[in-house]
């Protein structure tokens, strides 16, 4: 069946603009996560939604992100106000559900702050 | 405060050489830890998935090995290829929600 799809596959923007990246998971999948590679680094946590639960932000590195997911389906990823320092490879993930399952990833989107 | 530390930073081989990537990880309370490879412009691809009551996983030419009390795992790649090139990550989950990433493996396997 088809995978984790990611919009846009590449994004460039100017610094101080809004932008919202969008994530299809696995249909079937309640457990979605956002990650964010930044160049030369590791992949590292932002969000994750299960369900209809309150989602876990624990990771979002400032007020300028949020996310959103409607129930099992789509999520998108907001930055406000854009920063160079947020220019990365923004990836998600789901799983079947959350604990011991793997998570498949999405291709990303490379977001370049100009 | 997990970290996950992957070592070489990046490796060169040729073909057919017989490869072992390295990761430690500084808290031993983990559910289970993953490897994967990431091509570039692509996302990640799973290869291996070790549960923390496992010692070793295999696939193919792949077999990933986890020893939980000391903090270490690893990826074991024979008669390497050089469709193995790629970026060979590791994370570790310690919350049953969120991965932690260690900064990857890039290897390049040369005809």
């Amino acid at each position: 069946g088809a995978g984790v799809s990611q919009s846009p596959s590449n994004k460039v923007t100017e610094k101080g603009k809004d932008v919202e990246l969008r994530c299809d998971p696995i249909s079937g999948h309640t457990a979605l996560y956002w990650y964010r590679q930044r160049l030369g680094q590791g992949l590292e946590f932002l969000i994750y939604f299960q369900g209809n639960s309150a989602p876990d932000k624990s990771g979002l590195p400032s007020d300028r992100f949020s996310a959103e997911r409607t129930g099992e389906s789509v999520s998108t990823l907001t930055i406000q106000r854009t920063q160079q320092e947020d220019s990365a490879v923004y990836l998600c993930a789901s799983s079947l559900t959350p604990g011991p399952y793997e998570q498949y990833f999405g291709p990303g989107t490379r977001l370049t702050v100009t | 405060k997990q970290e996950v530390t992957q070592i070489p930073a990046a490796l060169s081989v040729p073909e057919g050489e017989n490869l072992v990537l390295n990761c430690s990880f500084t808290d031993s309370a983990i559910y289970n830890l993953q490897w994967f490879r990431q091509d570039p412009g692509k996302g990640l691809t799973s290869l291996l998935l070790i549960q923390s009551s496992q010692r070793e996983q295999t696939s193919g030419r792949l077999n990933a090995s986890l020893d939980k009390s000391s903090g270490r795992s690893t990826l074991y790649i024979a008669a390497s290829q050089p469709g193995d090139s790629a970026t060979y990550l590791c994370a570790v989950r310690e919350d049953p929600d969120k991965l932690i990433f260690g900064t990857g493996t890039r290897l390049q396997v040369f005809p």
